[in-house]
């Protein structure tokens, strides 16, 4: 069974610090997926990478592709309250359109 | 463009009764996916349509679960009869391109007691 586990699970920080967010498998993908949840909502696609070693950026949130594709990160910089919600990394193999969801990380930024 | 629209947004049932989820996707998205959230668990993939036809069904639960999208437009989930082990959030994503660039809906809330 494939698995994604992400860490930390749960992160308390401070408005303005910076922090990772990691997404690891021992399995190979062909596309990574991030994404922001909030209560009561459906995930919110943030980036999808596909290529080894990719690094994509969303204003302050980079995201990186492993070189095996096996694993990702999401880089923040400089936190703000507003980054606060659950962020999930999803990846699908070659072959297939279903997507693997990791176990998720709670972030929350104090003002 | 609207969102993808799930309904209803919650439902509490009583173990044994049935329940139907509708979904409707982003006009024009070929691709339409059910997943669910089972309380503590990851969001788990249930099945996948392209247009009108099952696409992959292989996350489907058991045969107490039947979905169907009549003329490649919504889609409905039916459970039948539920169980207690059915709780969750059921969650529809639409795409353009399988596989790519999701769009989820809300969710619907099940409760089963």
């Amino acid at each position: 069974t494939q698995l994604l586990e992400q860490s930390p699970q749960f992160l308390s920080i401070q408005e303005g610090e910076n922090l990772t967010v990691y997404c690891n498998s021992s399995s190979v993908f062909s596309s990574l997926q991030w994404y922001r949840q909030e209560p009561g909502e459906g995930p919110v696609l943030l980036v999808t990478v596909v290529t080894g070693g990719e690094v994509k950026k969303l204003k302050r949130l980079t995201f990186q592709f492993g070189d095996a594709r096996k694993d990702s990160s999401l880089h923040i910089t400089a936190a703000q309250p507003g980054d606060t919600g659950l962020y999930l990394c999803a990846a699908r193999s070659s072959g297939t359109y279903k997507y693997i969801f990791g176990t998720g990380t709670r972030l929350k930024v104090l003002a | 463009e609207a969102g993808v629209t799930q309904f209803p947004s919650h439902s509490v049932i009583e173990k044994g009764q049935t329940v139907t989820l509708r979904c409707d996707p982003i006009s024009g998205h070929d691709n339409l996916y059910w997943y669910r959230r089972v309380m503590g668990k990851e969001i788990k993939f249930l099945l996948h349509f392209v247009k009108e036809s099952k696409q992959d069904e292989s996350g489907m639960p058991n045969n107490r679960f039947l979905a169907e999208r009549t003329g490649g437009t919504y889609s409905t989930l039916k459970v039948q009869p539920a169980e207690l082990e059915d709780s969750g959030v059921y969650f529809c994503a639409s795409s353009q391109q399988g596989g790519y660039g999701y769009t989820f809906g809300s969710g619907t809330r099940l409760t089963v007691v």
